[in-house]
């Protein structure tokens, strides 16, 4: 069973680039048909769809932040990473990563990773 | 600003049968894509809880189920339990954000 584990800094700074990786367990990276996945998610708030890195090497992001962001895997160590440029205190939110595979739906998610943006 | 609409709360006594509506347009679930759904206790992950509109994943109590009808998708719970007090969101694929997939704004249940 494949499991997600999301690591990176929980402090960025404002304008900086916030970084954050997702290490795949139980399973390769470019195995199948998978579509590697970001989504956040604000205190007290709904879920946000970040993009996602299909195993075709295509990407896909959501237009609101698509100036900003990139996601990108690493297959040599079974990762797939998101980068997110110039950030504000409206980036500050827990960070999850999600696989989606035959079922076309997040089946599987990491446990998230709260990522605070504040000088 | 969300493309799917949920209603902020719904509520029930035990036992009572609710449902949560997800409301689209013909971008996304009016154009035929499916509609998933998940659960999110605090502090925790989503866990998904329908798929592809009406299919629950393996370990999910059949208490749960979906339906989709025009541009809306609904989730129903029947036989609620105190345990089913949660977040529940709807997800579907918009045409009009450029393939992006999106999430439903959210509905608290509360068991009363």
């Amino acid at each position: 069973q494949v499991q997600l584990q999301e690591s990176g800094p929980g402090l960025v700074k404002p304008s900086q680039t916030l970084s954050l990786t997702c290490t795949v367990s139980g399973g390769s990276i470019t195995s199948g048909n998978h579509y590697w996945t970001w989504i956040r998610q604000p205190a007290g708030k709904g879920l946000e769809w970040i993009g996602r890195f299909y195993t075709s090497g295509s990407t896909n992001y959501n237009p609101s932040l698509k100036s900003r962001v990139s996601i990108s895997i690493d297959t040599s160590k079974n990762q797939f990473s998101l980068k997110l440029r110039s950030v504000t205190a409206a980036d500050t939110a827990v960070y999850y990563c999600a696989v989606a595979g035959a079922l076309n739906a997040f089946d599987i998610w990491g446990q998230g990773t709260m990522v605070t943006v504040s000088s | 600003q969300s493309v799917l609409t949920q209603p902020p709360s719904v509520s029930g006594a035990p036992g009572q049968r609710v449902t949560i509506s997800c409301t689209g347009s013909y971008s996304n679930i009016g154009a035929g894509y499916e509609v998933h759904w998940y659960q999110q206790f605090p502090g925790t992950a989503p866990k998904l809880l329908i798929y592809g509109n009406t299919n629950r994943p393996s370990g999910v109590p059949d208490r749960f189920s979906g339906s989709k009808s025009g541009t809306s998708a609904s989730l129903a719970i029947t036989g609620l339990q105190a345990e089913d007090e949660a977040d529940y969101y709807c997800q579907s694929y918009d045409t009009s954000l450029s393939g992006s997939r999106v999430f439903g704004t959210g509905t608290k249940v509360t068991v009363l």
